[in-house]
């Protein structure tokens, strides 16, 4: 298996554009997380998805910020308007079992001028 | 409030020593406790997972051990390798969120 697959691996965009970052989960894993990671505040749970469907949200910081699953193979993580505190390494994870061991991706690092 | 806590924050060793990586959590009403291995760009690692009714886990040179009584993981590497330079987080499981640490970053000198 390819592993859990994330693109773009970079983006630069300006402030008040559209983001949009991609994941492709390990085929079989039935919960899929998106983490946001930067130096000041660490690893933190953004959103995860159990069979497609949204179970926890409570960790996504604004109405800026969206997430769907549209299928079993295929997450999104927008973000409208993006602004500079937003830059961050956005980390997709997947898990068969859950709790139990997650497979991250190799991270989207999205910087907002 | 639950929070991961790993000391030191740093570390920087010369090859073929034996290290010990800390970590502590507050509540300790845990479901499982990760190790995770970061590379410079790259995503987490999944090193050993420690069920909460286990003691300890064991992969190669790599050992980890759980204290849920007092809160506390220790990862043991053995025989360190400049290969083994990378960051080290701990995160602990609470059902409905994974709690991680901040990091251990560790150099092994050759």
């Amino acid at each position: 298996d390819a592993g859990v697959i994330q693109s773009p691996r970079h983006e630069v965009t300006e402030m008040g554009q559209e983001v949009t970052l991609r994941c492709k989960p390990i085929s079989g894993h039935d919960y899929l997380f998106w983490y946001r990671q930067t130096m000041m505040r660490g690893l933190e749970l953004l959103i995860y998805f159990n069979n497609n469907v949204p179970i926890d949200d409570s960790g996504m910081p604004e109405d800026r910020f969206s997430a769907k699953m549209p299928n079993a193979s295929f997450s999104t993580l927008k973000i409208q308007p993006s602004e500079p505190r937003d830059s961050a390494v956005y980390f997709c994870a997947g898990a068969g079992v859950y709790p139990g061991e997650l497979f991250f991706g190799e991270g989207s690092r999205l910087t907002v001028l | 409030k639950q929070e991961v806590t790993q000391i030191p924050a740093a570390l920087s060793v010369p090859e073929g020593e034996n290290l010990v990586l800390n970590c502590s959590f507050t509540d300790s009403a845990i479901y499982n406790l990760q190790w995770f291995r970061q590379d410079p760009g790259k995503g987490l690692t999944s090193l050993l997972l420690i069920q909460s009714s286990q003691r300890e886990q064991t992969s190669g040179r790599l050992n980890a051990s759980l204290d849920k009584s007092s809160g506390r993981s220790t990862l043991y590497i053995a025989a360190s390798q400049p290969g083994d330079s990378a960051t080290y987080l701990c995160a602990a499981e609470y059902g409905n969120k994974l709690v991680f640490g901040a990091g251990t970053i560790l150099r092994v000198k050759s």
